[in-house]
């Protein structure tokens, strides 16, 4: 089965990291790139950055440059998003995305979610 | 990048016909085809309904169809069920990133 799942819920405090999981089955691992988008509640989903499970390449979204680091085991098949310095305007649902890079041009696969909730 | 423009709510009766729009820039929709919709339904992961700009996945109905004009999107959605009750989201990239619209709600009266 074709999917991907991610790592449960975490409640940190401010300033405090996360490290949240996405491993992938039922595909090539290194065929696709990692995207991870996340929504609070009440807004829409927010792009925060990529891997290339092939090249380890990555890239992140301006405002995240220097607080997330995304990377990847090819030997396990599974990406990871760590956030530094969290605030509480990071609560979200982080979503672990499957980009098709060579037909789509989209999200085709995603996540079932992490709940990351920051509070003191 | 401001996120796209999306009504927030829309509704139709069983049957109808319903187009959801999603507004952006020169930089984004109106730069470039790779504009896709995704749906969900509470609790769960968001599903691809449509992906550059007019194509639809495999599995998904023959009722979705998108289009473009100029830095305007649309989702199109015709023979409203009611499993269509959902959030949709459309997305567009930009150069560099992706910019997301901030979701419309419909509801099948």
């Amino acid at each position: 089965q074709v999917q991907l799942v991610q790592s449960g819920a975490e409640v940190r405090k401010p300033g405090a990291s996360v490290k949240v999981s996405c491993k992938a089955s039922g595909y090539t691992f290194t065929n696709y790139d990692i995207n991870w988008v996340r929504q609070a509640t009440g807004h829409g989903p927010e792009w925060v950055g990529w891997t290339s499970p092939n090249s380890g390449n990555t890239g992140y979204a301006q405002k995240f440059q220097g607080r997330v680091t995304i990377t990847r085991s090819t030997s396990i098949s599974t990406a990871y998003m760590e956030v530094n310095s969290l605030r509480s305007e990071d609560t979200a649902v982080y979503y672990c995305v499957r980009y098709d890079y060579t037909d789509k041009r989209a999200f085709d696969l995603w996540g079932q979610g992490t709940m990351v909730t920051v509070s003191s | 990048q401001s996120a796209l423009t999306q009504p927030a709510s829309v509704s139709g009766s069983p049957g109808q016909s319903i187009t959801i729009s999603c507004t952006g820039t020169s930089s984004d929709i109106g730069g470039y085809n790779y504009v896709s919709w995704y749906q969900r339904h509470p609790g769960k992961a968001p599903k691809l309904m449509i992906y550059k700009v007019t194509n639809r996945p495999s599995g998904v109905s023959y009722r979705f169809s998108g289009s473009k004009s100029g830095n305007t999107a649309s989702l199109i959605i015709s023979g409203l069920q009611a499993e269509d009750e959902a959030d949709y989201y459309c997305t567009s990239y930009t150069g560099s990133s992706w910019v997301f619209g901030g979701g419309t709600k419909l509801t099948v009266l």
